[in-house]
């Protein structure tokens, strides 16, 4: 079975300062990842996707994640945080056989200015 | 369409009313989900089609919640006898593969409450 745990379900930060949104899974399978944002009364946005290969991968809005297997995390950063970064973040799983993406809680990102 | 479309974006039904929310995917997409987002919440997810086959309705809450893509395109979710606990935004999300390394492309999501 798969889960995902999304540490702090909200977080500031200063406009410019470092953004880090913590993501830890379990699954009884390789997993895939996945970071997906959320802007009000809009649906879901991929950010990016771990599947195979490189640990580090880099998405959209200048956005990455780095799976970590031994530490079972997908911590999403952005160098930089802008006013436009706040939404909310969902971090997913899946894996194996089943069609089920694992969805955790949301973090809910403000960018003070 | 561009995207994938949802209908109606709000609803709001009476205790015991039932409810039919639409999904329009993305042309030519294969797979089509259903999830729920409870208020604060992550989506939850329902069921699963592959075309016009509903491979996984797992997640489905109870008997009062049915879905069907007959043609392997719109899918339709039907919630009967609606109780207040059905409130929630139920989103609808399509993928042009089969498999997990898809991307899902969610709707905008139908806002469902139940008075």
């Amino acid at each position: 079975a798969q889960s995902v745990t999304q540490l702090g379900s909200h977080v500031s930060v200063s406009e410019g300062a470092l953004v880090l949104l913590r993501c830890n899974y379990s699954s009884s399978v390789p997993p895939y990842l996945f970071w997906y944002v959320q802007y009000p009364n809009q649906g879901l946005q991929l950010l990016l996707k771990y599947t195979t290969g490189a640990t580090l991968v880099k998405g959209i809005n200048g956005f990455e994640a780095e799976f970590k297997k031994s530490e079972t995390s997908f911590h999403l950063t952005k160098p930089s945080a802008h006013m436009s970064d706040a939404a909310e973040y969902f971090c997913a799983v899946t894996g194996g056989n089943g069609n089920q993406f694992y969805f955790g809680t949301g973090t809910s990102l403000t960018v003070i200015p | 369409g561009a995207g994938v479309s949802q209908s109606p974006r709000y609803k709001v039904a009476k205790r015991g009313q039932d409810v039919a929310l639409r999904c329009d995917p993305i042309s030519g997409h294969v797979s089509l989900f259903w999830y729920q987002q409870a208020l604060g919440q992550g989506p939850e997810f329902l069921t699963y089609f592959q075309n016009e086959a509903q491979l996984d309705k797992s997640g489905l809450p109870s008997d009062r919640f049915f879905a069907e893509r007959p043609e392997g395109s719109v899918s339709t979710l039907k919630i009967q006898r609606t109780q207040q606990e059905d409130s929630a935004v139920y989103l609808c999300a399509s993928s042009y593969r089969t498999g997990m390394a898809g991307e899902l492309f969610f709707g905008e999501g139908s806002r469902l409450t139940v008075l």
